[in-house]
């Protein structure tokens, strides 16, 4: 079974500044990563995936992850964020083979101000 | 990727009464799946969607409270049956294009208020 912690439920930050939102997950087996995002009153969009090979994974709207296995953390971070990225963000996580159902976290909430 | 609809977007429905959800992907897919996201809270897995068949329920939700349908591999339903004020959620369509995909896709969901 997999398991999956997003330590901040919330994190404010001004506009052009760098963010982070942490992930920590744990699992038996080898594992997929995902980060998720979800605008107001949408459904989710796949930000961004860990499946193999490099462990930093970049993703759309200027997004990247780092897969760290030492440390069973797949952190997202972005340089410098935009309004328009408050919405709620969903880390997953599901085992590589056998089950094929993501794990989902419990979402951090970003909000971007002026 | 994948285009997935949901009708209704958004209901308030009355305590007891039962509401349909549809989901229709603009393609034909293997895996369907029907989660919930309380208020405040992750998605929950309610069930698996199967073609031809019954659903695949996880531990806390039954076929009574959520009769799930899949005639065909593009389409199906959720029914949420003698609703109480504890089922509103947003109730969200997800699919797999292949059986083992890694990526899940997401429907805009369907935002429900029970009085």
């Amino acid at each position: 079974a997999q398991s999956v912690t997003q330590l901040d439920s919330q994190v404010p930050v001004f506009e052009e500044a760098p963010v982070e939102l942490r992930c920590n997950y744990s699992s038996s087996v080898s594992v997929y990563l995902f980060w998720y995002v979800q605008y107001p009153n949408q459904g989710l969009q796949l930000l961004l995936k860990y499946l193999s090979g490099s462990t930093l994974v970049k993703g759309i709207n200027g997004f990247e992850a780092e897969f760290n296995k030492s440390q069973t953390s797949f952190h997202l971070r972005k340089p410098s964020v935009h309004i328009s990225d408050t919405a709620e963000y969903f880390c997953a996580v599901r085992g590589s083979g056998g089950s094929y159902i993501p794990t989902f976290g419990r979402g951090t909430s970003l909000i971007v101000h002026p | 990727s994948a285009v997935i609809s949901q009708k209704p977007s958004r209901d308030i429905c009355q305590r007891g009464t039962s509401l349909t959800i549809q989901c229709q992907v603009d393609s034909q897919v293997t895996m369907m799946f029907w989660y919930r996201q309380q208020p405040g809270q992750s998605l929950t897995l309610i069930a698996t969607a199967n073609q031809g068949s019954e659903a695949t329920y996880e531990s806390g939700f039954v076929i009574d409270k959520f009769p799930i349908s899949r005639p065909n591999l593009t389409f199906s339903t959720l029914t949420v049956s003698n609703m109480s004020p504890e089922d509103s959620s947003i109730y969200l369509c997800s699919v797999q294009l292949l059986a083992g995909e890694d990526t899940q896709y997401f429907g805009p969901g369907t935002r429900l208020t029970v009085l």
